[in-house]
């Protein structure tokens, strides 16, 4: 069964922590995306990777930074966390642009 | 040009009745409009998707009725079953662009 997994469900970060999120695809996609949910906003992209050491500006990239070093990973870095970044992220990959996504289970960051 | 507007933000159904989730855009360069189901404590599961050059789309209980000229579409639950309970987003996108999603609507279903 093909996977997204992110490494951690739930996070508390104190305010002005640097932060990892990752997540890791095991279905040799191309695309990677990370996506903040938060209530009567949907899904809103932050960035974006078609390709190994590739990465875009989604539409609120401000206040973090991705990495792709490596096809199956795509980590989300917040460079010192506040608290307007508590939210549920998710990650999500597809295989190209022809393909749907497939999303992980979320992580549901608090920074206090 | 580049939204998707959804309504309604939430939804309470009985058990049996038909659910309907709609969504509008401006841009009429997207060619591909995909439904997303999320249950709790998950991340969102492509539930069906359609291509404008086709009005509607039906995969079980689930159908997607699509209006070209008003630039909408909308998502059918038949026979609404308390296991749809859920939150559907409707999403767009042109050509290989990324996917535009909506802002969501709860479901929830009662017996």
């Amino acid at each position: 069964d093909v996977k997204v997994t992110q490494s951690s469900r739930y996070l508390v970060k104190r305010t002005g922590e640097k932060v990892f999120l990752e997540c890791v695809q095991d279905m040799d996609h191309e695309n990677m995306f990370w996506y903040r949910q938060d209530p009567g906003l949907g899904l809103r992209l932050i960035y974006f990777s078609y390709d190994v050491k590739m990465k875009e500006k989604g539409d609120i990239p401000e206040g973090y930074s991705v990495s792709r070093e490596k096809k199956e990973r795509f980590s989300l870095i917040l460079e010192s966390a506040s608290t307007n970044q508590t939210s549920m992220y998710l990650c999500a990959s597809r295989m190209t642009a022809n393909y749907g996504y497939t999303f992980g289970s979320g992580t549901r960051l608090t920074v206090v | 040009q580049q939204q998707v507007k959804q309504s309604p933000q939430s939804l309470i159904v009985q058990k049996g009745g038909i659910s309907i989730i709609n969504c509008a855009y401006e841009n009429t360069a997207f060619d591909y409009f995909p439904w997303y189901q999320q249950f709790p404590g998950k991340g969102p599961a492509l539930l069906i998707a359609i291509r404008p050059d086709v009005s509607e789309k039906k995969e079980g209980r689930f159908t997607i009725s699509f209006n070209k000229s008003a630039k909408q579409f909308s998502l059918h639950i038949m026979d609404s079953q308390p296991g749809d309970s859920a939150t559907y987003f409707c999403a767009a996108r042109r050509g290989t662009d990324k996917l535009i999603f909506g802002t969501g609507t709860r479901l929830q279903v009662f017996p």
